[in-house]
C-alpha cells in the first residue's frame, strides 16, 4: 500500500521558518499537494503539483521534492499558520494522505 | 463563488447503506474530477476515492474498494458516493472536493465542503 509519512508535530517561534517534512517510498514519481487544516475547519490546499501556489496563498509558503522526500517551507511564521498540515499524491491505482504534522508558533 | 456541498450524512446501523451527494456550482462541473476524503472525529485525513470528468477514471482506498461506489451527474452538477456494507470505522466527517486541474487526470483538491456527518452504530 502507498504510505506517506509526516512528523506529528512541529514548533516554530513567530517569524521563524517552519519546515514540514513528507517521505513515500513512490512520491519521486508523483506530484505532492498540501493541505492546512485548522480546528473545525476544513482543510485549504496551500500547495499542488509539488511547488506550485492557488491563488490567494501567500509567497511565505512553498512547496519542494527531492526524490521521495517533499517539504513545505513556511517562512516569516504566524500564529495564523497554526494548525494541521497534511501532505498527499496519488499514483495511477490510489491517493494517500499522509498522517499530519500539527504545527505550532509560539 | 465557487462551492461544493455535502449532504446525506446520518446514523445507521452496521450493515446498512447510505448515499451521500454533493451538490457544486459556480465552475463548469463537468471539466473537473471530483473526490471524497474522509476525517475520522480526532483523526487525519482519509482518501476515499476520486472520479474524472467524464466518469472514464475511479479509484478508491483499500477500506472501501467493493463496498463503496463513486458517481456523478454532469447535467445535475453533482456527485455521489454510494455506501454499502457500512461499517463502524467508516464513521467520520465525510468531504466532498473539486480537483485544482481539468481533464481525465488528478492534481489536487482545491474547493472543499463543509463536510456531513456519518456514524455507523449499532
Amino acid at each position: 500500500s502507498y504510505e506517506l509519512t509526516q512528523p506529528p508535530s512541529l514548533s516554530v517561534s513567530p517569524g521563524q521558518t517552519a519546515s514540514i517534512t513528507c517521505s513515500g517510498d513512490k512520491l519521486g514519481d508523483n506530484y505532492v499537494c498540501w493541505y492546512h487544516q485548522k480546528p473545525g475547519q476544513s482543510p485549504v490546499m496551500v500547495v499542488f503539483q509539488s511547488n506550485k501556489r492557488p491563488p490567494g496563498i501567500p509567497e511565505r509558503f512553498a512547496g519542494s521534492k527531492s526524490g521521495n522526500t517533499a517539504t513545505l517551507t513556511i517562512s516569516g511564521a504566524r500564529a495564523s499558520d497554526e494548525g494541521d498540515y497534511f501532505c498527499q499524491a496519488w499514483d495511477s491505482k490510489t491517493g494517500v494522505f499522509g498522517g499530519g504534522t500539527k504545527l505550532t508558533v509560539l | 463563488e465557487v462551492r461544493v456541498m455535502e449532504s446525506g450524512g446520518g446514523s445507521v446501523q452496521p450493515g446498512r447503506s447510505l448515499r451521500l451527494s454533493c451538490a457544486a456550482s459556480g465552475f463548469t462541473f463537468d471539466d473537473y474530477g471530483m473526490h471524497w476524503v474522509r476525517q475520522p472525529p480526532g483523526r487525519g485525513l482519509e482518501w476515499v476515492s476520486s472520479i474524472s470528468w467524464e466518469s472514464d477514471k475511479k479509484i478508491y482506498a483499500d477500506s472501501v474498494r467493493g463496498r463503496f461506489t463513486i458517481s456523478r451527474d454532469n447535467a445535475k452538477n453533482s456527485l455521489y458516493l454510494q455506501m454499502n456494507s457500512l461499517r463502524a470505522e467508516d464513521t467520520a466527517l465525510y468531504y466532498c472536493a473539486k480537483d485544482v486541474g481539468t481533464g481525465y487526470n488528478f492534481y489536487g483538491l482545491d474547493v472543499w465542503g463543509q463536510g456531513t456527518t456519518v456514524t455507523v452504530s449499532s
